[in-house]
């Protein structure tokens, strides 16, 4: 089974709308954590935001909020008032564990974002 | 600046010349990693390495050879490059559980 699963290969959302950009993951290890990157086409991988598996409070980064349903195993991520800037492919990624050995990321596949003006 | 570095950052070569993609970070990260990025399938772990001197696979090892003799590099070498190792490769460094730090990416491509 995929660990990390991203069902939306493309997405399009109106310039200041919000968007949710949908993840779910599995895994059996109560410690782990989540992670978001942006990948703009010039290529770079951008950290956007990360949900660890004890936080009370879902994460919030500026216009990036993590949506963690910790029961469903989804972890969702919403833009706010979306930009032209804001068109890139986005990553979920997962580390599974704490401290040493934990240092494995697993990628879903991604989801392409396209703001239309 | 803190950053991950890597070079080159695109290369065109030939099945079986041997080739180096050099990282290197300046954060004292002990955690680095090795990924290639195909379309559909995401980023995929070639190899990491906790520390200097210890290494192992990843996910997608095969084909590729690492080294880490000093905290700061990792390079990545392709001893004899095939065409289904041109790919978009990015290097990673982090300490503990904090986020990845990514270079900007190396395209190869092999003829």
């Amino acid at each position: 089974a995929q660990k990390i699963t991203q069902t939306q290969p493309g997405m399009f959302v109106q310039e200041k709308e919000a968007v949710t950009l949908d993840c779910t993951y599995d895994t059996s290890d109560p410690s782990y954590g989540l992670f978001w990157y942006k990948q703009p086409s010039s290529g770079e991988m951008i950290f956007l935001i990360y949900q660890g598996s004890y936080d009370q409070q879902n994460a919030t980064e500026g216009r990036y909020s993590l949506n963690f349903q910790k029961a469903r195993k989804s972890a969702n991520l919403v833009i706010s008032a979306s930009q032209l800037g804001d068109s890139a492919m986005y990553f979920c990624a997962m580390r599974e564990g704490h401290g040493a050995g934990s240092y494995q990321l697993t990628f879903g596949k991604g989801t392409k974002l396209s703001v239309i003006p | 600046e803190a950053q991950v570095t890597q070079n080159p950052r695109y290369l065109i070569t030939v099945t079986g010349k041997k080739l180096t993609v050099t990282c290197s970070q300046n954060m004292n990260h002990e955690y680095m990693s090795w990924y290639r990025q195909d379309p559909g399938l995401g980023l995929r772990q070639i190899y990491y390495s906790m520390n200097v001197e210890v290494t192992d696979k990843g996910d997608v090892p095969e084909g590729y050879k690492v080294s880490r003799k000093e905290k700061r590099n990792f390079p990545l070498i392709l001893e004899s490059p095939s065409p289904n190792q041109t790919s978009l490769y990015f290097c990673a460094s982090k300490r503990g559980d904090q986020p990845q730090h990514f270079g900007d990416g190396t395209r190869l491509s092999i003829l």
